[in-house]
């Protein structure tokens, strides 16, 4: 069982650039989310989505836009990367939207120079 | 913004140590949970509170839920050098909100 996959690992783009990042799960959860982990803010929710079809703005949605045509992924994209925009993004699945504990993949660490 | 605050932000002990953290928020919150994070790896869930005043337990590992809702403790037992990592605390407002995290408290354990 994978899990929660996040592919690429690690990338660098310059300003301008455009990107999409990777998520996908095989645990059949109905709730996946996107977050950017900053040094010092912890986890912000840029992203999230209830099933297949459903997607909703998060904290910090500006820049990046999310699509989810099946129930195993959920893409994030860059549509023109930003120097703020460099962080490392986590996706994370759970069974439900609620008191349900989240499963996270390893991290996408993006560079935008 | 920022509804969760952890303290302390950082902490260095020594193996065998004690440690305790909190987290706090102006807002009443429905459940509380608790995550590490190693370096270069995703959150791993530690433990989850459903109820006010609920002390849960994993290992050298206890949480409880605060009895005002407002807050949450984690304590862990004679540290050992694998404790080493960030302790992000979590929280939902109700049954169908999102998680909100706080900033993480970061842990260094001395051999």
């Amino acid at each position: 069982n994978a899990g929660v996959t996040q592919t690429p690992k690690f990338q660098v783009l310059k300003t301008g650039q455009s990107m999409t990042l990777q998520c996908a799960q095989d645990m059949n959860h109905e709730y996946m989310s996107w977050y950017r982990q900053d040094p010092g803010m912890g986890l912000r929710l840029i992203h999230y989505s209830v099933g297949a079809g459903i997607t909703d703005q998060g904290e910090v949605p500006n820049g990046y836009n999310v699509s989810r045509s099946t129930t195993e992924d959920f893409p994030l994209r860059l549509l023109s990367a930003a120097p703020s925009q460099t962080s490392v993004y986590f996706c994370a699945s759970s069974p439900g939207l609620g008191n349900q504990p989240q499963h996270f993949g390893d991290g996408t660490r993006l560079s935008i120079l | 913004g920022q509804q969760l605050n952890q303290s302390p932000q950082s902490m260095f002990i020594q193996e065998g140590e004690d440690v305790s953290m909190n987290c706090t928020s102006s807002s009443i919150f429905n459940t509380w949970l608790w995550y590490k994070q190693d370096p270069g790896e995703g959150p791993v869930l530690l433990i989850a509170l459903y109820k006010a005043g609920e002390l849960t337990s994993n290992g050298r590992l206890t949480a409880q839920f605060g009895i005002t809702r407002k807050d949450s403790f984690l304590n862990i037992s004679a540290s050992i050098p694998s404790d080493v990592g960030i302790y992000f605390c979590a929280g939902l407002k109700t049954s169908y909100d999102k998680v909100i995290f706080g900033p993480g408290t970061s842990l260094s354990v001395i051999p």
